[in-house]
């Protein structure tokens, strides 16, 4: 099993849709959690971090199921620049240091 | 905002060449991280580095790999002898601590060409 899953995509959305993006996670001990975007040939860029609580910015809404190991990411009335690679990214902790891994992405077209 | 810098955008080499490409963290970061995104593929943690040390590497960062902060500024990553297979994207991050919960920082990355 792969140490962080994503849907495989792509999504092709109208703009104003809502889309939700899953993630699995294999490790347990698995102590943080994040969403990134990457636009086509550029870095990753921190959308969000995930709490436990799940976590709200503007219309992006990231939620944490520690006991089914699931992350998920909701984009709300999605724009057209919301067009990207979403990247879910898990560190592990070990001792003396962590672990980043992140999952192979899910690609989002937006179409007007 | 600071960001991260990455030098030079692209290169291309021969196979059996070494390369060095260079980051400049931001400049009150203290940990440093390397990663590769094979075109296509999910970026990959290569390495990272705290207080003039390794503290962590993947299984991807073998002998043919080294990294170092020659001086307060630059961080380096060094392929002794370039492989076709390792044509990809070099990203180089930063965060301020060394914490799991800190955000990571990334530069524009270095695409290499080996051929």
């Amino acid at each position: 099993r792969k140490e962080v899953e994503q849907d495989p995509g792509p999504f092709n959305v109208p703009e104003g849709a809502t889309v939700a993006f899953n993630c699995t996670y294999s490790n347990s001990a698995s102590q943080s959690f994040f969403w990134y975007r990457q636009d086509c040939r550029k870095e990753p860029k921190l959308l969000m971090s995930v709490y436990s609580s799940g976590n709200e910015d503007g219309r992006f809404t990231a939620q944490l199921n520690r006991a089914s190991q699931y992350i998920s990411l909701l984009i709300r009335d999605s724009k057209l620049s919301d067009s990207a690679t979403y990247l879910c990214v898990v560190n592990t902790y070990y001792t003396g240091g962590f672990k980043t891994i992140f999952g192979a992405g899910t690609r989002l077209f937006v179409k007007a | 905002e600071p960001e991260v810098t990455q030098t030079p955008s692209h290169q291309v080499t021969q196979m059996g060449q070494e390369v060095i490409l260079r980051c400049v963290p931001i400049s009150n970061h203290l940990y440093f991280y390397w990663y590769r995104q094979i075109l296509g593929q999910k970026v990959e943690f290569l390495v990272s580095f705290y207080n003039n040390e390794i503290s962590e590497k993947s299984e991807i960062f073998d002998d043919q790999f080294s990294v170092e902060r020659p001086d307060g500024s630059n961080f380096t990553l060094k392929i002794r002898s370039t492989k076709l297979e390792d044509s990809a994207m070099y990203f180089c991050a930063s965060t301020l601590a060394g914490g799991q919960q800190e955000t990571q920082y990334f530069g524009p990355g270095t695409r290499l060409l080996v051929l």
